[in-house]
């Protein structure tokens, strides 16, 4: 089946404490993406990636880190993580530039 | 200014009735648009995805965008339960950086 998974769905953790959200497609897709979605705000793009080893910020990057060493994964990184960082987060991929996104299920942070 | 500005609702209508949902933007270099359907603790998932002005249909949605107004518009015809879900629009200019509304929720009456 073709989708996008995350890890962890749920975390709930304290400021300062590093964590990493997995992200994986099994569609062989070139662009992938992270968002975040608060109420009131809406869904920000936080950092994307149009392949391997090339990335670029979204409009919040700040306090986000990402990295794609292969194609299918694009782990988000929180190094220092604090609390308006709460929120939940979607990992999307496209086959290419300008394709349709498809989106992982979501994962909700909580940090203390 | 936001990029992209949604009312947010709640739109609530019975079964049966035309849906107009609807996005006005700012900048007029976007070029790429595209509706989401959201349903309650899940991702989003693409509705529609049209390029440029104009319309386009797919079974008992139509998207159109007019450029001019900065506006896009997304409609139900005959809507159904379930199709109560948030609808967020969204757009691009080159298909690498995406700006979202904020989404509008709409419930459908039995």
């Amino acid at each position: 089946e073709a989708q996008v998974t995350q890890n962890p769905r749920y975390l709930i953790t304290v400021t300062g404490k590093k964590l990493t959200v997995t992200c994986s497609q099994n569609m062989n897709h070139e662009y992938m993406s992270w968002y975040r979605q608060d109420p009131g705000l809406g869904l920000r793009q936080i950092y994307y990636s149009m392949n391997v080893e090339v990335t670029d910020k979204g409009d919040v990057p700040e306090g986000y880190k990402v990295s794609r060493k292969e194609k299918r994964n694009f782990p988000l990184i929180l190094e220092s993580p604090s609390p308006n960082q709460t929120s939940l987060y979607f990992c999307a991929s496209s086959f290419n530039l300008g394709g349709s996104q498809y989106f992982g299920p979501g994962t909700r942070l909580t940090v203390l | 200014q936001k990029e992209v500005e949604q009312d947010p609702g709640p739109l609530s209508v019975p079964e049966g009735a035309i849906v107009s949902l609807n996005c006005t933007y700012s900048n007029s270099a976007f070029q790429y648009f595209m509706w989401y359907r959201q349903y309650s603790r899940k991702g989003p998932e693409l509705l529609m995805y049209t390029y440029s002005s104009g319309n386009k249909e797919d079974g008992r949605f139509t998207a159109q965008v007019d450029k001019s107004s900065k506006y896009i518009s997304l409609f139900i015809r005959d809507s159904q339960p379930s199709d109560s879900a948030t609808y967020l629009c969204a757009m691009t200019i080159t298909g690498n950086q995406f700006y979202f509304g904020t989404g509008t929720s709409l419930t459908v009456i039995p």
